[in-house]
Parts: C-alpha cells; sequence; structure tokens
C-alpha cells in the first residue's frame, strides 16, 4: 500500500470555527490532491499541488485553501466551517509517468468531517 | 472540458451473474483511463487501468478495455461474488495529469 495518512480521521466542528486537514506521503510524489465525496457527486477535486509551493485550484476550491511547504504533507485549511462543508475528504498522490513509468493515484483512507 | 460519465446505479445482482458498468469519457489527446473501487468506510484502490487505444486492463475477474472510437472504458467481469459488493468510479488522467472521476456505482451482490 502506498504510504498515505490522514489526520484526523474523524472530527466534529461547529459552524464558522477553522478546521485543517493534513495528509501525510512517504512516496515522495510530485502532485498531491484534494477531493471531497459527497452522494450523487462521487469525488470533486478541491485543491491541487504539483510541487512545493505549487498548488492551484479545482472544481469545487471556494471556502478552502492548501498549502505545501513539503513534499511529503499537503495541508487542507476551512476558514470558516459551513455545514455545507459537512463531508468525506480524502487525499491522494500521483507521480508522473516519466518517473515512474505509472500514472494512478494512490487515495489516503479519508477524513469524515462533520460541521454541526 | 474533459469528463466522465457512468452508468447510475445502484446496480443489485445474484452471485456469479454477469456484470457490466457503462463508462463514457470527453477528453482531448490520449488520456489514461481508470476503474477505481471502493469499499465501505475505505479510500480509493486501482482496480485496474489502460493508457492507450486497444488496451485491455484486467485483475481480479475484471476487465475494461479503451476504445477510442467509441470513447468507452466498460467494467465488466463474468460471474460475480458477493465480496465484489463495492462502489466502483472511472476516472481519467489527462495529459496534463488532473484527474476526472465518475459519479460512482455502487454493486450490490446477493447471494
Amino acid at each position: 500500500d502506498a504510504g498515505i495518512t490522514q489526520s484526523p480521521r474523524h472530527k466534529v466542528t461547529e459552524t464558522g470555527t477553522p478546521v485543517t486537514l493534513r495528509c501525510h506521503q512517504t512516496e515522495n510524489h510530485r502532485y498531491m490532491y484534494w477531493y471531497r465525496q459527497d452522494p450523487g457527486h462521487g469525488l470533486r477535486l478541491i485543491h491541487y499541488s504539483y510541487g512545493v509551493k505549487d498548488t492551484d485550484k479545482g472544481e469545487v476550491s471556494d471556502g478552502y485553501s492548501v498549502s505545501r511547504s513539503k513534499t511529503e504533507d499537503f495541508l487542507l485549511t476551512l476558514e470558516s466551517a459551513t455545514s455545507s462543508q459537512t463531508s468525506v475528504y480524502f487525499c491522494a498522490i500521483s507521480e508522473s509517468t516519466l518517473r515512474t513509468g505509472s500514472n494512478e493515484q494512490f487515495f489516503g483512507p479519508g477524513t469524515r468531517l462533520t460541521v454541526l | 472540458g474533459d469528463s466522465v460519465t457512468q452508468m447510475e446505479g445502484p446496480v443489485t445482482l445474484s452471485e456469479e451473474a454477469f456484470l457490466t458498468i457503462n463508462c463514457t469519457y470527453t477528453a482531448t489527446g490520449y488520456p489514461s483511463l481508470f476503474w477505481y473501487v471502493q469499499y465501505p468506510g475505505e479510500g480509493l484502490q486501482l482496480l485496474l487501468k489502460a493508457t492507450k487505444a486497444d488496451d485491455k486492463g484486467s485483475n481480479k475477474g475484471f476487465e475494461a478495455t479503451y476504445r477510442k472510437e467509441t470513447t468507452s472504458f466498460h467494467l465488466e467481469k463474468g460471474s460475480v461474488q458477493v465480496s465484489d459488493s463495492a462502489v466502483y468510479f472511472c476516472a481519467l488522467m489527462n495529459t496534463g495529469n488532473q484527474f476526472y472521476f465518475g459519479t460512482g456505482t455502487s454493486l450490490t451482490v446477493i447471494p
């Protein structure tokens, strides 16, 4: 299994509070992604990173920010959580085909976030 | 833009039945195509993949063929088992290393 961990695995918070989710990888992969998974929507990309300090927005980036100060860590922050951000959040990593000969994404175990 | 459309679920089958889950895609260039599986309470796991036209990906009795002429990558299995019950996601990766996922198809196999 790819070395990807997410913390916390479960969190309950209140509307208006800041929340930070952490993704940590031991694979030294260049690309990291944050998705949210909701019924009827599948996986939707929030933000992604293509290197240290290099990030870009995905499909549903409003209300979220990210940071990547080290190759192994990718943080997702909800500055002021809202009930619509209740979801399961998945981190994923991938590497370029040229480097590894393989191009699939590997997923972390997920974080279940509930905003009351 | 790039996108993936897959068969709506849920799908319920009896054990040993034949499974097909349809997936079509829209993309410029030559994307790589994937099927991922998600078991309850877990993250997604790669099931199989194909990186160029006419490639067939296969794993654990599942197969899918990259059909560029019909922009499809349908998942098939000849005889499903109860342990195959899960949610299946079709996905593509474009030339910019961006991934797009379908909405998922829930499969339940009953004994």
